[in-house]
């Protein structure tokens, strides 16, 4: 079983609030990962890390902006959340190889009103 | 770049029919590929996955397998259950370890 974890599970919040949205891992993986999942269900990545200090942006511009001070921490931020956010958000973590199985967290729903 | 392509759905089956969804991909290199599940209100996780051509990946009663020559990664099971309504993501891996997935089938099995 992965140990995956994302909190909070639902947020509901007016626009223009700063907010994070938490991931941690404790199978020690180098990768982590963050995918914004639209409701007709397809998956964009937004940003990922290969490890401590390393953060990158993915194939979707986001607002968002991520961190990486611990191996098992990826939080994600929105310093000004607006409507156009609302939407499903996905944390990941993998090993190093492109072999190996993505861990998903079971998500985020994000709501801003 | 690389893409997959999945089959449009939604998919709706009735219980013990027989399931196919079709998967194709482009990429450079030798891809590894997989297929993710995703149950409502949950995260994906890994239902199966090959690292090499002709490799079967196989679990919980589903079985793909990687065709080099078609590149093809097709889902099948034999007989559907109820709980195995969900979504269905075939995706690949190159360098890096970064997946790139295909849209996602809604799969429906009616009692």
């Amino acid at each position: 079983e992965a140990d995956i974890y994302q909190t909070p599970r639902y947020l509901v919040i007016g626009t223009g609030k700063k907010i994070t949205l938490e991931c941690s891992q404790t199978m020690g993986h180098d990768k982590m990962y963050w995918y914004q999942q639209d409701p007709g269900m397809e998956l964009h990545l937004i940003h990922y890390s290969y490890g401590v200090n390393s953060t990158e942006k993915g194939d979707l511009s986001s607002e968002s902006t991520v961190s990486r001070i611990r191996t098992e921490h990826f939080p994600l931020t929105l310093e000004s959340a607006r409507p156009s956010h609302t939407s499903q958000y996905l944390c990941a973590s993998s090993l190093s190889d492109s072999t190996d199985t993505q861990y998903f967290g079971p998500g985020t729903r994000l709501t801003v009103l | 770049g690389d893409s997959v392509t999945q089959m449009e759905g939604p998919v709706t089956l009735s219980e013990e029919a027989f399931l196919t969804i079709n998967c194709t991909y482009t990429a450079t290199g030798y891809p590894s590929l997989f297929w993710y599940v995703q149950y409502p209100g949950e995260g994906l996780q890994l239902l199966l996955k090959a690292t090499k051509a002709d490799d079967k990946g196989s679990n919980k009663g589903f079985e793909a397998t990687y065709r080099k020559e078609t590149t093809s990664f097709h889902l099948e099971k034999g007989s559907v259950q109820v709980s195995d309504s969900a979504v269905y993501f075939c995706a690949l891996s190159t360098s890096g370890s970064r997946l790139t997935f295909g849209e996602g089938t809604q799969l429906t099995v009616n009692p």
